[in-house]
């Protein structure tokens, strides 16, 4: 199976502040069509997860632009630009190059 | 709008049964793979099974496989797992999702407990 590992695995941020989470996997998530299936979920609290981006860096549907995801290979980040409240909660990496479907474990995004 | 509406959830004894529902609205549910992902209290989220869109191919990790089973009604829009021989690790929040993780259920709570 794939293994996602994810840092940190908490943050405490100020409100306007702009953070980046770290996303690595076992193996490359290039699949045989060229393209990388490696997404960005938040779930906020009390809440289902939501997909904010998919295929390394294509935003979703309603997400605002101060997200932002970067990478390659094996190697991802996400960039959130000017945290807002409701940015908080718990973000995680995702891959469905490979089967099984795996997850990263997760990180927490906390206000200072 | 796409929704996906969970149901059956509960708690149940070791050893019995359960089995979750889940009504898709807002799209062409036939066209797409879904998925189960279940998360235990506090913990990350877990996949359980995959099903194809016809629902000939099904996929589990071993921690369910032999116990678990997807299926789905394509007529219905409606997805569905039967669990059997329940753990207590089994207690989670189960969500439906399309398997490219792009909408999710609310998600039901299943408690394994005596």
């Amino acid at each position: 199976d794939v293994v996602m590992t994810q840092t940190p695995p908490s943050l405490s941020v100020a409100i306007g502040q702009s953070v980046s989470i770290s996303c690595k996997s076992s193996q490359s998530l290039v699949y045989s069509d060229g393209k990388t299936y490696l997404h960005w979920l938040l779930q906020s609290p009390g809440r289902s997860p939501k997909r904010l981006i998919y295929q390394v860096s294509n935003l979703g549907s309603g997400v605002p632009d101060r997200f932002s995801g970067t990478g390659s290979q094996k190697d991802f980040t996400l960039k959130i630009s000017r945290v807002e409240a409701e940015d908080l909660g718990v973000y995680y990496c995702a891959q469905t190059t490979h089967f099984p479907p795996t997850f990263g474990g997760g990180t927490k995004l906390e206000l200072k | 709008e796409v929704q996906l509406v969970e149901s059956g959830g509960g708690l149940v004894q070791p050893g019995r049964s359960l089995k979750l529902s889940c009504a898709a609205s807002g799209f062409t549910f036939s066209n797409y793979y879904m998925a189960w992902v279940r998360q235990a209290p506090k913990k990350g989220l877990e996949w359980v099974a995959t099903i194809s869109t016809s629902g000939s191919r099904t996929y589990y990790p071993d921690s369910v496989k032999g116990r678990f089973t997807i299926s789905r009604d394509n007529a219905k829009s409606s997805l569905y797992l039967q669990m059997n021989s329940l753990k207590s690790e089994d207690t989670a929040t189960y969500y439906c999702a399309r398997h490219s993780w792009d909408y999710w259920g609310q998600g039901v709570m299943v408690t394994v407990s005596s």
